[in-house]
């Protein structure tokens, strides 16, 4: 099965600073990959995903490349906020298959 | 709209025991996915139902079972449960037809003692 993998498992940033959080997975079927952002307490909340025919997606502070060859996607986040503080996930899953592999999680502290 | 609702938000049970879960998708989604966080092992894949069949299957023992009704609210039962049991359970919606977005409800803590 998919196997994804997330680095680094925690991350502190001052604030104003980026965020760079990074992913790869095993299953070269896998094609949407999104990412999910949980604050203490809280649901998981997909902030932005993309699908293996794009290379680069923004929206806002935030923004996710992908590298088909490599196996590999990232999480940008740019100028960083307090309220940017939270445990991000990244996942992958198949066209046809709504099963999500997830990856452990990044704790991101950002420091005021 | 409204978002994905779950019941009840929190559960205490005895080993042994069995347990239900409910889950409500956001309105005009037909796929419901459930999901199990724990801080051993992360967020983990049960399985995932669509008209009321179930399309997909994670990695659990037969204790775990779910179904989907016509209106697209979902349960999962857990028997015979066990103290690893204890999780946050979760489930997500999706409208089940190309789109891939799947959108968490607000979870079932479940301690089992």
């Amino acid at each position: 099965g998919e196997n994804v993998e997330q680095h680094p498992s925690t991350l502190s940033v001052q604030e104003g600073d980026s965020a760079v959080i990074k992913c790869t997975y095993s299953d070269s079927a896998s094609n949407y990959f999104p990412w999910y952002k949980q604050e203490l307490g809280k649901r998981p909340q997909l902030i932005i995903d993309i699908r293996s025919n794009v290379g680069e997606k923004k929206d806002q502070r935030i923004a996710v490349t992908l590298n088909k060859t490599a196996k590999h996607f990232s999480l940008h986040i740019t100028e960083t906020q307090p309220e940017d503080s939270a445990v991000y996930f990244c996942a992958a899953s198949r066209s046809n298959d709504y099963k999500l592999s997830f990856g452990a999680g990044t704790t991101v502290t950002v420091r005021a | 709209k409204a978002g994905v609702t779950q019941t009840p938000r929190y559960l205490i049970k005895t080993r042994g025991q069995q347990v239900t879960l409910s889950c409500s998708p956001i309105s005009g989604h037909r796929s419901v996915s459930w999901y199990q966080q724990t801080p051993g092992q992360g967020l983990q894949f049960l399985f995932e139902y669509f008209s009321e069949t179930q399309r997909n299957k994670g990695n659990f023992p037969g204790r775990f079972s779910g179904r989907q009704f016509s209106n697209s609210r979902s349960e999962m039962n857990v028997s015979t449960l066990e103290l690893g049991d204890s999780a946050l359970y979760l489930c997500a919606s999706s409208s089940g037809q190309g789109e891939h977005e799947q959108y968490f409800g607000p979870g079932t803590r479940l301690t089992v003692t």
